[in-house]
């Protein structure tokens, strides 16, 4: 079973200052995907990142996915009240027919004003 | 383009009860994929389907089924609801199998009394 820990779970931070977010699992993945979470709604796709190494950068999110493709972070520079919510972080299986995303279980962010 | 559609937004059932739940994916995507979303779990896999056929399957037992018309909607049905069912039931689609973005739907909040 490929599992992915997200850390830290929660996050409360003041407007304007910068966080990195953690995701980490034992496994190879074949890409890894952000997503961002409001209440009441489903995960919004933020980035995919496929290349080990890899980094994509999303106005003030800069997302890295690990060498060996087994981590990923995001980092927020100047966080804004409009970035609260649950950022979760999920791997695709690398090849055969494993297509399903495996999650982990967020990291609650709060930007308070 | 419309997003993914899920119907109903809210349901409240009591054990022993069954549920269906619908979804309708972006026009044009022909994968469909469920998963359940609860705090202490967070976001797990329960199936996939592409061209009416079941591709993928999670860990969950027999009583969480689901199915895949031919227009590419898709319904998941819960028999015999016991009170751990209590959960968000997210949709995604994606255009096809194993496709690197999935797009989520708004979710099914269902509460079994």
């Amino acid at each position: 079973t490929q599992l992915l820990e997200q850390s830290p779970q929660f996050l409360s931070i003041q407007e304007g200052e910068n966080l990195t977010v953690y995701c980490n699992s034992s496994s190879v993945f074949s890409s890894l995907q952000w997503y961002r979470q409001e209440p009441g709604e489903g995960p919004v796709l933020l980035v995919t990142v496929v290349t080990g190494g890899e980094v994509k950068k999303l106005k003030r999110l800069t997302f890295q996915f690990g060498d060996a493709r087994k981590d990923s972070s995001l980092h927020i520079t100047a966080a804004q009240p409009g970035d609260t919510g649950l950022y979760l972080c999920a791997g695709a299986g690398s090849g055969g027919s494993n297509y399903k995303l495996t999650f982990g279980k967020g990291t609650l962010l709060t930007v308070n004003p | 383009k419309a997003g993914v559609t899920q119907t109903p937004r809210y349901l409240i059932k009591t054990r022993g009860q069954q549920v269906t739940l619908s979804c309708s994916p972006i026009s044009g995507h022909r994968s469909v994929s469920w998963y359940q979303q609860t705090p202490g779990q967070g976001l797990q896999f329960l199936f996939e389907y592409f061209s009416e056929t079941q591709r993928n399957k999670g860990n969950f037992p027999g009583r969480f089924s689901g199915r895949q018309f031919s227009n590419s909607r898709s319904e998941m049905n819960v028999s015999t609801l016991e009170l751990g069912d209590s959960a968000l039931y997210l949709c995604a689609s994606s255009l096809e199998l194993g496709s690197g973005g999935v797009f989520f739907g708004p979710g099914t909040r269902l509460t079994v009394l």
